[in-house]
């Protein structure tokens, strides 16, 4: 069964601190993406990769980092932590080619206090 | 720029059909749809490609007005399951990136 795990499904850290969410996926997908999901704003692309090694900017990516050494895993990195990163974090992945469907993770929920 | 969904909200009864609306300023080579259940992932349900190629869920219909930049989803004959935030997600150009709407939240009760 096809499978995107997220490293956890909730997380509270405190203003200025490094944050790591890792994402893992078991469908051999080159494309993987993270996403934030705040009420009233949907779904917002923050980076995605296309390749090990590869990161291209999504629509929202100030205040984050990515980073994947191999193609299952992508992580996405908080370099400092701000209030204004509370939300749910949502990680996907997609094969190449004509395969459209994106999987979704089950999110992780990240309170910064 | 996040495509356009209309209505934000809507309330059915069992049975009751319902349209979604998509649009963007830009065009578009491809319309994604996604359902995502209350405290779940969102899952694919379908995608319509400039040219006219579809694929998707065999209860749930969409089309796709290239010239307006539109899309729309139809649920027909709705059942429970059927509730849930519905998105569409835009792609001006090749399959990676997908910018999503705010979502249009769907609530089929008996």
């Amino acid at each position: 069964d096809v499978k995107v795990t997220q490293s956890s499904r909730y997380l509270v850290k405190r203003t200025g601190e490094k944050v790591f969410l890792e994402c893992v996926q078991d469908m051999d997908h080159e494309n993987m993406f993270w996403y934030r999901q705040d009420p009233g704003l949907g779904l917002r692309l923050i980076y995605f990769s296309y390749d090990v090694k590869m990161k291209e900017k999504g629509d929202i990516p100030e205040g984050y980092s990515v980073s994947r050494e191999k193609k299952e895993r992508f992580s996405l990195i908080l370099e400092s932590a701000s209030t204004n990163q509370t939300s749910m974090y949502l990680c996907a992945s997609r094969g190449t080619g004509k395969t459209y469907e994106q999987y979704f993770g089950p999110g992780t929920r990240l309170t910064v206090t | 720029q996040q495509p356009v969904q209309s209505p934000q909200a809507v309330i059915l009864r069992e049975g009751e059909d319902a349209v979604i609306n998509c649009s963007s300023s830009k065009a578009l080579y491809s319309v994604h749809w996604y359902r995502q259940k209350h405290g779940e992932a969102p899952v694919f349900l379908m995608i319509l490609l400039k040219g006219g190629e579809q694929k998707g869920h065999e209860k749930i219909s969409a089309s796709f007005n290239e010239k307006k930049q539109q899309s729309s989803l139809y649920l027909t004959a709705s059942q429970l399951s059927y509730s849930g935030t519905y998105f569409c997600g835009t792609s001006s150009g090749g399959y990676q990136k997908v910018t999503f709407g705010i979502g249009t939240k769907l609530q089929v009760i008996p």
